[in-house]
């Protein structure tokens, strides 16, 4: 399968400042990268879908202000967390699936905890 | 009604024993479903695409009714390894790829 890489894989910060995480798919061209969040002992959400070169398209009650996301090349999507707070801690994980596959590769997810 | 529905469980089970899933969805005109295995605090992992006529792969079974709407996960001889939750995934956009998350099925398998 192919692999998605994800940076950092855990960071800590403090209330009010922005955090930046990076999706790589590293051996394949990701046309569509997912971005999602996880709360302990809950299921996946879906925070919202990019297609490369285009915006974003997020899901209902995400925040597009607050979760600013980039497509900006087949290989890399990036998620900017401004102006964090507690609630904001969480997993959030990337996938990216691409014209060669019909599959979704999940990155290994970025803890973050705000205090 | 929810567009991908699974038994959050947990399902608790003995080694060796074999456990089903299902998975039902509501949107028939979903085109590819999967399904994906995540460990605590883990990222999801593939686990096996789910095709019409049905696959297998080892000791994992996976079929798809697409008259009932719904697709199923069969373990045979568990192990304690199988221990985890297992995620049904649907593409639910026709031709552009969305995929919709179940909630996940947590499997515990004991001694």
């Amino acid at each position: 399968g192919a692999v998605v890489s994800q940076h950092p894989s855990r960071v800590i910060c403090k209330s009010g400042t922005s955090v930046k995480i990076e999706c790589r798919s590293l051996d394949f061209q990701a046309t569509t990268m997912f971005w999602y969040r996880q709360f302990p002992k809950k299921s996946l959400m879906l925070m919202a879908t990019s297609n490369e070169g285009s915006k974003a398209t997020y899901e209902q009650g995400v925040e597009k202000d607050k979760f600013l996301i980039n497509h900006a090349s087949l290989t890399l999507s990036t998620l900017t967390v401004t102006s964090a707070h507690p609630e904001d801690s969480s997993f959030y994980i990337c996938s990216a699936s691409g014209t060669l596959y019909n599959e979704q590769f999940f990155g290994p997810g970025t803890r973050l905890t705000v205090l | 009604r929810k567009e991908v529905e699974q038994d959050p469980g947990p399902f608790n089970v003995p080694e060796g024993a074999t456990v089903a899933f299902n998975c039902t969805y509501s949107n028939s005109a979903s085109q590819s479903f999967f399904w994906y295995r995540q460990d605590c605090r883990k990222e999801p992992k593939l686990l096996m695409s789910v095709y019409s006529s049905g696959n297998e792969d080892g000791r994992f079974t996976a079929q798809l009714n697409r008259a009932s709407q719904y697709i199923s996960l069969l373990i045979r001889d568990s192990k304690l390894s199988d221990s985890a939750t297992y995620l049904c995934v649907v593409n639910t956009g026709g031709g552009s790829y969305i995929p919709t998350f179940g909630r996940g099925t947590s499997l515990i398998v004991h001694p």
